[in-house]
């Protein structure tokens, strides 16, 4: 099967620039998350979804990150504009669902903020 | 608030060594818990879990134990090896609906042969 595909793996741009990050879950997938690991910490949730609902948001940044995940499947993630403590690797994350069901996460984009 | 502090690293063991990574959570509710690995140049992967008190999780030689009374969930391994060498997130969710999961910073285990 398939793992959770994200892409691009890389992205530079400059602060007040705008960029987005895709996202697509394991086929099946019901929930999707989208975390950010900063370098030195462990990754803080940004956003779950369940299908193309918002379960939790509490943590996303709202007056400059985005996130929709339009058809229940892959989701993008927006950031405008960035700043330079935005400079992160962003991680998408998906399960069946269930709380007691493996996220198996996907490879990041690392992104820097100039 | 919700957190997990677990130990600072790098920790350096020689091949074979006894491990033990360090974590304790705070949480609301009732919370499973995790441990993650992310190994040199990969993505994370789920190491073990346990879902319940005393549970023990177990993969790969690695074991945790799920205490509620001291609200820990220490990574134990009899000998390690250089193999193991990667970092290590201990993590939990609450449950319920919004399950997102609240990750520790992180230990970097170096295992020289």
């Amino acid at each position: 099967e398939a793992g959770v595909a994200q892409s691009p793996r890389y992205k530079i741009i400059e602060k007040r620039q705008s960029v987005a990050f895709w996202c697509n879950p394991i086929s099946g997938h019901a929930t999707l998350y989208w975390y950010q690991q900063i370098l030195g910490q462990g990754p803080k949730l940004l956003i779950q979804f369940q299908n193309n609902g918002v379960v939790d948001d509490s943590q996303l940044p709202k007056d400059r990150f985005s996130a929709e995940r339009l058809k229940g499947v892959d989701s993008t993630l927006k950031i405008q504009p960035a700043k330079l403590e935005d400079s992160a690797v962003y991680l998408c994350a998906s399960t069946r669902g269930g709380s007691y069901n493996e996220q198996f996460f996907g490879p990041g984009t690392r992104l820097t903020v100039l | 608030g919700d957190s997990v502090t677990q130990m600072e690293g790098p920790v350096t063991l020689s091949e074979e060594a006894f491990l033990t990574i360090n974590c304790t959570y705070t949480a609301t509710g009732y919370p499973s818990l995790f441990w993650y690995v992310q190994y040199p140049g990969e993505g994370l992967q789920l190491l073990l879990k346990a879902t319940k008190a005393d549970d023990k999780g177990s993969n790969k030689g690695f074991e945790a134990t799920y205490r509620k009374e001291t609200t820990s969930f220490h990574l134990e391994k009899g000998s390690v090896q250089v193999s193991d060498s990667a970092v290590y997130f201990c993590a939990f969710h609450s449950g319920g609906g919004a399950d997102g999961l609240t990750f520790g910073k992180g230990t970097h285990l170096i295992i020289q042969p």
